[in-house]
């Protein structure tokens, strides 16, 4: 297996683009979460999904992002429109039904 | 209110030495879990240990072991005989329950920078 995929692995774009960053959970696990690192605000746990429905989104920091799950293979984490307050590691995470989280490598977004 | 402490901010030891990371967590839940992450100098992170809060056992993985008590809220972690590929910050995690969207709020804490020396 490939193991988690997330695409693109950075990104740079200017302020007010829409930001789209995307991941391919490893087939068969049933969660897939969305993090975000910062030097200032450490590790954040910004929206989880269950058998591709949303279960907690309270991590979401405003309106400007949005997360969908359309399949069990593929999410999205949208930011639009994107400030330089965005610019982050964005880490995209699935777990298996014994509760073992895998990590993709990161998608490093800088916002001009 | 949740909160996760490592109050370790960095640590340094010569290979083979054993070290231990702490964490102490604050919940006022009864049901929690508590996890530990690996995340070393090339940035992808790299889940190590989940534990729910009712089970107390501590455990063993090779070099690595962990342990909960309750009793004290910590959930420390221990590398025995430690090698330079240990060196990485970790991260310590508690989820509990989201009461307001019926799923589970992690926090973590600011992480332990380990450098492990040759």
């Amino acid at each position: 297996d490939a193991g988690v995929i997330q695409s693109p692995r950075h990104e740079v774009t200017e302020m007010g683009q829409e930001v789209t960053l995307r991941c391919k959970p490893i087939s068969g696990h049933d969660y897939l979460f969305w993090y975000r690192q910062t030097m200032m605000r450490g590790l954040e746990l910004l929206i989880y999904f269950n058998n591709n429905v949303p279960i907690d989104d309270s991590g979401m920091p405003e309106d400007r992002f949005s997360a969908k799950m359309p399949n069990a293979s593929f999410s999205t984490l949208k930011i639009q429109p994107s400030e330089p307050r965005d610019s982050a590691v964005y880490f995209c995470a699935s777990q298996t039904s014994r509760n073992e989280q895998f990590f993709g490598p990161g998608t490093r977004l800088t916002v001009l | 209110a949740q909160k996760v402490t490592q109050a370790q901010t960095e640590i340094s030891v010569v290979e083979k030495e054993d070290v231990t990371l702490d964490c102490v967590y604050e919940t006022r839940d009864t049901t929690y879990y508590l996890f530990w992450y690996k995340q070393p100098p090339s940035g992808e992170l790299v889940f190590l240990i989940r534990r729910n809060s009712f089970d107390e056992q501590n455990e063993i993985s090779g070099r690595y072991s962990w342990n909960f008590q309750k009793s004290t809220s910590s959930f420390n972690f221990t590398i025995t005989a430690s090698q330079v590929v240990d060196s990485a910050v970790y991260f310590c995690a508690l989820s509990e329950a989201n009461y307001v969207t019926g799923g589970f709020k992690t926090i973590f804490g600011a992480g332990t920078r380990l450098f492990v020396k040759a």
